[in-house]
């Protein structure tokens, strides 16, 4: 079975600083796929990013990159210039290749202070 | 393009009652997945349906159920409410739902979900 880890419960940074969250997971699967999705107080669980193991390459998108280690077992989110609107839940996932089921670390609160 | 729909968004039930979700996909989407969301367990799987039928359950007991209609639209019934069924239920879908996907897909759209309180 897989499992994702997030070791930091709660995070706060200041607007337009940079802030780095941590994610480690366990399978052993070869073909999967790692995600970050944050969910502000609306609930709205939102995709951030996505990795595919495959690719050595880390994904960007906009001001969030991740550094996916695959050896290590490593994926943490690069959120730069943070914005008060990226203030939310922040959880990692895996996904294995050919399946839709998600398994969901605990999160990570992240506060973006003015 | 209309997102994920879930209804209702709110509501209260006491315990012992049955409670049935309401899940409608994207449009062409194909696959809709169910998650219980609370503060101590944390997102947990529930099922996943594909083509009206259940893909991949995950373990929870046999009150809680789900069904997928022709339409991809989906319900799940919880019955016999507990307490600890108090939680946000999600509802996902994805476009291709397919085992034999290649890599690339299998992206999840989430609805706003249902919040269950049982009393």
């Amino acid at each position: 079975a897989q499992t994702v880890t997030q070791s930091q419960p709660e995070m706060s940074v200041q607007e337009a600083e940079t802030v780095t969250l941590s994610c480690t997971y366990d399978t052993s699967e070869s073909n999967y796929y790692l995600f970050w999705y944050k969910q502000p107080p609306s609930r709205q669980m939102i995709l951030v990013i996505r990795q595919e193991a495959y690719k050595q390459q880390n994904a960007t998108e906009n001001r969030f990159s991740v550094n996916f280690q695959k050896a290590a077992k490593s994926f943490s989110l690069k959120i730069s210039d943070s914005q008060l609107g990226d203030t939310a839940m922040y959880f990692c996932a895996f996904m294995k290749q050919g399946s839709e089921k998600l398994v969901f670390g605990k999160g990570t609160k992240l506060t973006v202070n003015p | 393009k209309a997102g994920v729909t879930q209804t209702p968004r709110y509501l209260i039930k006491t315990r012992g009652q049955q409670v049935t979700l309401s899940c409608s996909p994207i449009s062409g989407h194909r696959s809709v997945s169910w998650y219980q969301q609370t503060p101590g367990q944390g997102l947990q799987f529930l099922f996943e349906y594909f083509s009206e039928t259940q893909r991949n359950k995950g373990n929870f007991p046999g009150r809680f159920s789900g069904r997928q209609f022709s339409n991809s639209r989906s319900e799940m019934n919880v019955s016999t409410l507990e307490l600890g069924d108090s939680a946000l239920y999600l509802c996902a879908s994805s476009l291709l739902g397919n085992r034999f996907t290649p890599s690339g897909a299998n992206v999840l759209t989430f609805g706003a979900g249902s919040r269950l309180t049982v009393l």
